[in-house]
């Protein structure tokens, strides 16, 4: 079954400790990001990757960090949380990256709880 | 850069009622349009897609949208709606050159009431 897969999908810590959240796909897709999503503020990119190792910053890249080593992951990480980044995070994937109009896939969703 | 507006941040229905949630678009030509539902709980699942040609387009779980340029607007109906129907529906344009990252409107709450 073509999925994304996002783990945790809960976490509640406390700020300063590292977390990362993964993502996993299994489509062989080359396009992945990350959103998060806020009551009121829709969904929000953090970063995308078009490709192995090619990332960028989306509209609110701060406090966040990914990487793109393999072409099925693509971690979330969150080196120094705080509170603000209280959120719902979704990673997607899409078959292409050069191509916007291809649908994206998302997975069901982290609910992160910053202490 | 293009942009999404859906003006309704809450729908209320009756069950079995019609329905139609608003999307209007900003962009210097025609855009790539999508439609995702979002479940309590769940992830963006799409809905349906319009890329040219018909500018009408069917979707899953019986629902459709219209194109139209004019109006610069792809809004969303279902003739009946069904209480499993109650969830977020995002309006998303997808740009034809420039940007390959689409943006997502914010997002429309549909309550279905019995």
């Amino acid at each position: 079954e073509a999925q994304v897969t996002q783990n945790p999908r809960y976490l509640i810590t406390v700020t300063g400790k590292k977390l990362t959240v993964t993502c996993s796909q299994n489509m062989n897709h080359e396009y992945m990001s990350w959103y998060r999503q806020d009551p009121g503020l829709g969904l929000r990119q953090i970063y995308y990757s078009m490709n192995v190792e090619v990332t960028d910053k989306g509209d609110v890249p701060e406090g966040y960090k990914v990487s793109r080593k393999e072409k099925r992951n693509f971690p979330l990480i969150l080196e120094s949380p705080s509170p603000n980044q209280t959120s719902l995070y979704f990673c997607a994937s899409r078959r292409t990256g050069g191509y916007s109009n291809q649908p994206q896939h998302f997975g069901d969703g982290t609910r992160l709880s910053i202490l | 850069a293009q942009s999404v507006t859906q003006p309704d941040i809450h729908i209320t229905v009756s069950e079995g009622a019609s329905l139609e949630l608003r999307c209007n678009y900003s962009y210097g030509a025609t855009p790539y349009l999508f439609w995702y539902v979002q479940s309590p709980g769940q992830g963006l699942q799409l809905l349906l897609k319009y890329f040219s040609g018909d500018t009408l387009v069917q979707g899953i779980k019986g629902f459709e949208a219209e194109f139209k340029r004019s109006q610069s607007s792809f809004n969303l109906r279902k003739p009946s709606v069904h209480w499993s129907d109650a969830a977020e529906y995002f309006c998303a344009v997808g740009a034809r050159v420039g940007s390959y990252i689409p943006t997502f409107g914010r997002g429309t709450s549909l309550i279905v009431h019995p």
